[in-house]
């Protein structure tokens, strides 16, 4: 059970907008601890995709965007393409473990 | 651009050891706090170790605190994990993560990730 909760699938159509939440708790996200998005696709190394909440890297394109408020945070994807398809996971530190934690994923499918 | 190559993973039974590595280049190695990342089969990512800068600290998680330890050579820009006492329960693919920051062994965020190396613990 992993401390940051993430939907196990999320799906959605080319050219469609889908959300992917992470709720935490007040040992995590709940105390302003900033939340952060890997995308992982198979065989290759994951890649950072949204910094301290909102922020994109250079080179992620505007159609990822990262929001957050209270005890949760959300990656939002607009105009989904193909490529997109991949597993997505938030992380954040926890207080009590003393720990980066992360969220266990949720895979997207482009239908 | 900076490339973290793990190496070391294998097949080992339960209770031996193991050691990875991962070799760093592309950046200033000694500026940086690493990590060890893992994902079991079927599983999400779990953060394993972290270690700061200069190695005057590091953390683990609970589930390998005691049985694993990590280090830095910031001379040769490498990263290691010395896995004993080795557990069914810690096979998994192995990443190597590069810190935003250079002070925190439990993690900031990760900016920068190697394609792993794989550890199979089995009899």
């Amino acid at each position: 059970q992993s401390v940051l909760t993430q939907p196990p699938s999320v799906s959605g159509a080319p050219g469609q907008r889908v959300t992917i939440s992470c709720t935490g708790n007040s040992s995590n996200i709940g105390v302003g601890y900033d939340v952060h998005w890997y995308q992982l696709l198979p065989g290759t190394a994951p890649k950072l995709l949204i910094y301290r909440n909102n922020i994109r890297p250079s080179g992620v394109p505007d159609r990822f965007s990262g929001s957050k408020s209270a005890t949760s945070a959300s990656l939002a994807i607009t105009g989904l393409q193909a490529e997109d398809e991949a597993d997505y996971y938030c992380q954040s530190y926890d207080t009590r473990l003393s720990a980066s934690v992360f969220g266990g994923g949720t895979k997207l499918t482009v239908l | 651009e900076v490339q973290l190559v793990e190496s070391g993973g294998g097949l080992v039974q339960p209770g031996r050891s193991l050691r990875l590595s991962c070799a760093a280049s592309g950046f200033t190695f000694n500026d940086y706090a690493m990590h060890w990342v893992r994902q079991a089969p079927g599983k999400g990512l779990e953060w394993v170790a972290g270690i700061v800068w200069n190695s005057g600290s590091s953390a683990y998680a609970d589930s390998v605190k005691g049985r694993f330890t990590i280090s830095r050579d910031n001379a040769k820009n490498y990263l290691y994990l010395q896995m004993n006492s080795l557990r069914p329960e810690d096979m998994a693919l192995y990443f190597c993560a590069k810190d935003v920051g250079t002070y925190d062994s439990s993690g900031t965020y990760f900016d920068h990730w190697g394609q792993g190396t794989l550890v199979t613990v089995a009899s």
